[in-house]
């Protein structure tokens, strides 16, 4: 079975402070990963995605986020936040065999404190 | 560009009453996805359509039918409302068919509904 846990349902960090929005994944074949973000009163929209390509992605506005496949992780990072960050983050894991859907975490809410 | 469009975007029923939720896209894209989202537990996949005509069941079907009427479309019915499918309804699409594994969703604006 596929299943992915985000750690943290709330995380607060100040403007300019590191932001760090954990997610492991359980899977029994090698994934393929995403990190979604939802702005207020929004769809979901893509940061990034991993492939089996390089292990550090980059995505858009600035975060990245690295695949370790030892702890089963893919924590999405962000060497400075902004205001304009806060949202809720969602990772989300599709297996390469099978399933042709893709499974969410419970989302992180990230809030930016000036 | 318009994109992935759903109507309404916000509607109350009664518990017992149906409706339908409309999604269509201009992407020409060729699968299409009802995800529903509650608190503390993120987006769940209700049915997909990994190409027109063929529709398939994600992980919580039971409740909804759905109908890919043509290559834009694609319908979400609740037959008898229940409290328990008070959510905010999402469609998505992809480009492929099959519903190919490592492609970008693209998501609507989403439906808010509640069952009283």
């Amino acid at each position: 079975a596929q299943s992915v846990t985000q750690l943290g349902s709330h995380v607060s960090v100040s403007e300019g402070a590191l932001v760090l929005l954990r997610c492991n994944y359980s899977s029994s074949v090698p994934p393929y990963l995403f990190w979604y973000v939802q702005y207020p009163n929004q769809g979901l929209q893509l940061l990034l995605k991993y492939t089996s390509a390089a292990t550090l992605v980059k995505g858009i506005n600035g975060f990245e986020a690295e695949f370790k496949k030892s702890e089963t992780s893919f924590h999405l990072t962000k060497p400075s936040a902004h205001m304009s960050d806060a949202a809720e983050y969602f990772c989300a894991v599709r297996l390469d065999t099978g399933r042709r859907a893709l499974t969410f975490g419970s989302g992180t809410r990230l809030q930016v404190q000036p | 560009n318009a994109g992935v469009t759903q109507t309404p975007k916000f509607q109350v029923l009664k518990t017992g009453q149906s409706m339908t939720l409309q999604c269509a896209q201009d992407m020409n894209h060729n699968s299409m996805y009802w995800y529903r989202q509650d608190p503390g537990m993120g987006l769940r996949l209700i049915y997909y359509s990994a190409s027109e005509g063929t529709t398939d069941k994600g992980e919580v079907p039971n409740g909804y039918n759905v109908s890919r009427l043509n290559k834009r479309e694609f319908s979400l019915r609740l037959e008898s409302a229940a409290p328990s499918q008070t959510s905010v309804y999402f469609c998505a699409s992809t480009r492929s068919q099959a519903a190919v594994t490592n492609e970008k969703l693209f998501f609507g604006s989403g439906t808010q509904l509640s069952v009283l």
